[in-house]
């Protein structure tokens, strides 16, 4: 099976600073990487994702950019703001016979001080 | 729509105890997942569904049961409480898409102790 891990698993920031959040992946056939924001209490959700044909995704102050050669993938996120803390989980997808399941990284909690 | 939505919210069982835990998607996704995720951790697959009647083991699947027998509803079965599946546990669902992965979404949360 895959083997997912994230790095670092804590990140303090002061608001208006850049953080970025490393996920390796151990199954060269993994075609989709997403990551997910998790805000205390609540449910999962999807901020960004990047298909494996594409080197790099933005969307307004997030990114995600992909080295299928090293098997890792990266969310970047720039001028940080309060709200951003949260715990970030990536969950790269093989496809194939998978059916959908993601394995997910045990997480990296973010925190951007005021 | 709705979304995925679960019930209950928040749950107290006794070690023994039995019960089911529901799961209701209303975006007429062929997938389904449940998923634990213990304090502190990542989610952990239990079981998942292709489509209505059939199911298979996820990562962590010791102690559960499902059945599939909409496609819209997803139940999750806990036959003998222990204090080990004491967890927040999410269902989610996605939409099959040949080729590559669609978005999974999820529902809000079942808060589950066992004591």
């Amino acid at each position: 099976g895959e083997n997912v891990e994230q790095h670092p698993s804590t990140l303090s920031v002061q608001e208006g600073d850049s953080a970025v959040i490393k996920c390796t992946y151990s199954d060269s056939a993994s075609n989709y990487f997403p990551w997910y924001k998790q805000e205390l209490g609540k449910r999962p959700q999807l901020i960004i994702d990047i298909r494996s044909n594409v080197g790099e995704k933005k969307d307004q102050r997030i990114a995600v950019t992909l080295n299928k050669t090293a098997k890792h993938f990266s969310l970047h996120i720039t001028e940080t703001q309060p709200e951003d803390s949260a715990v970030y989980f990536c969950a790269p997808y093989a496809g194939g016979t998978s059916y959908g399941k993601l394995t997910f990284g045990q997480g990296t909690i973010l925190t951007v001080h005021p | 729509n709705a979304g995925v939505t679960q019930t209950p919210k928040f749950r107290i069982l006794k070690i023994g105890q039995s019960m089911t835990l529901q799961c209701t998607q209303d975006m007429n996704h062929n997938y389904m997942y449940w998923y634990r995720q213990d304090p502190g951790m990542g989610l952990k697959l239990i079981y998942y569904s292709v489509g209505a009647g059939i199911t298979d083991k996820g990562e962590v699947p010791n102690g559960y049961n499902v059945s599939r027998s909409t496609t819209e509803d997803f139940p999750l079965r806990l036959e003998l409480a222990a204090p080990s599946q004491t967890s927040v546990y999410f269902c989610a669902s996605s939409r099959k898409r040949e080729g590559h992965k669609d978005t999974q979404y999820f529902g809000p949360g079942t808060r589950l102790t066992v004591l």
